[in-house]
């Protein structure tokens, strides 16, 4: 299993331009998440999704848009990149269900808006 | 929605010395996991543990979720220690949702 698969690794992007971020999971779980994190800040909650079809809002969604067509992939995507969208993006996946489960991360996505 | 406080934020430890992480969070959850960040900024996930105790090798792990915190402890500590280690929870009914502590910077010198 390659558990969750983030790429790009790194992106440089100039204002204004668009890209989605792709996350892709092996495990068959049912829960994805994108979070953001900033410099000596732990990481936010962007947008995540329950299952295929089914996404909600996070602590900072503005600027972000996602979807869920499959079980496996939860790709984001940054419409018009601005610089305060400089991060390191991670997406997260986690089994689901009524009770508790352990969430795994992928590698991180470095982004520089410039 | 529910707070995560992690202290101390920073500490500077000999190799070969002990330590105690700590964090709290304001509301039950079903969900608490420790992660370490290393340099290259990999996330590794430490434990799962909302509630009772583990160990693995030189770290193990405690949590009360009647009083609502959880304590990592690193024994024997190395260099290879180093970095970030971030406490985070999922409320009940929040589905996959972890909110994270700002994290514990450990910087082990040799």
């Amino acid at each position: 299993n390659a558990g969750v698969t983030q790429t790009p690794k790194f992106q440089v992007l100039k204002t204004g331009q668009s890209m989605t971020l792709q996350c892709a999971q092996d495990m068959n779980h049912e829960y994805m998440s994108w979070y953001r994190q900033d410099p000596g800040m732990g990481l936010r909650l962007i947008h995540y999704s329950v299952g295929a079809g089914i996404t909600d809002q996070g602590e900072v969604p503005n600027g972000y848009n996602v979807s869920r067509s499959t079980t496996e992939d939860f790709p984001l995507r940054l419409l018009s990149a601005a610089p305060s969208q400089t991060s390191v993006y991670f997406c997260a996946s986690t089994l689901g269900g009524g009770l508790g489960t352990e969430a795994f991360f992928g590698q991180g996505t470095r982004l520089t808006v410039v | 929605g529910i707070q995560v406080e992690q202290s101390p934020p920073d500490l500077i430890l000999q190799e070969g010395a002990n330590s105690t992480l700590r964090c709290n969070f304001s509301d039950s959850v079903n969900n608490l996991q420790w992660f370490h960040q290393n340099p290259w900024g990999q996330l590794i996930n430490l434990f799962y543990i909302p509630s009772g105790t583990k160990q693995n090798g030189r770290l193990s792990a405690t949590t009360v979720a009647t009083e609502r915190y959880s304590l990592l402890y690193i024994s024997s500590s190395q260099t290879t220690d180093s970095g970030v280690y971030f406490c985070a929870v999922v409320g009940y009914n929040q589905g996959g949702k972890l909110i994270f502590g700002q994290g514990t910077e450990l910087s082990v010198k040799p």
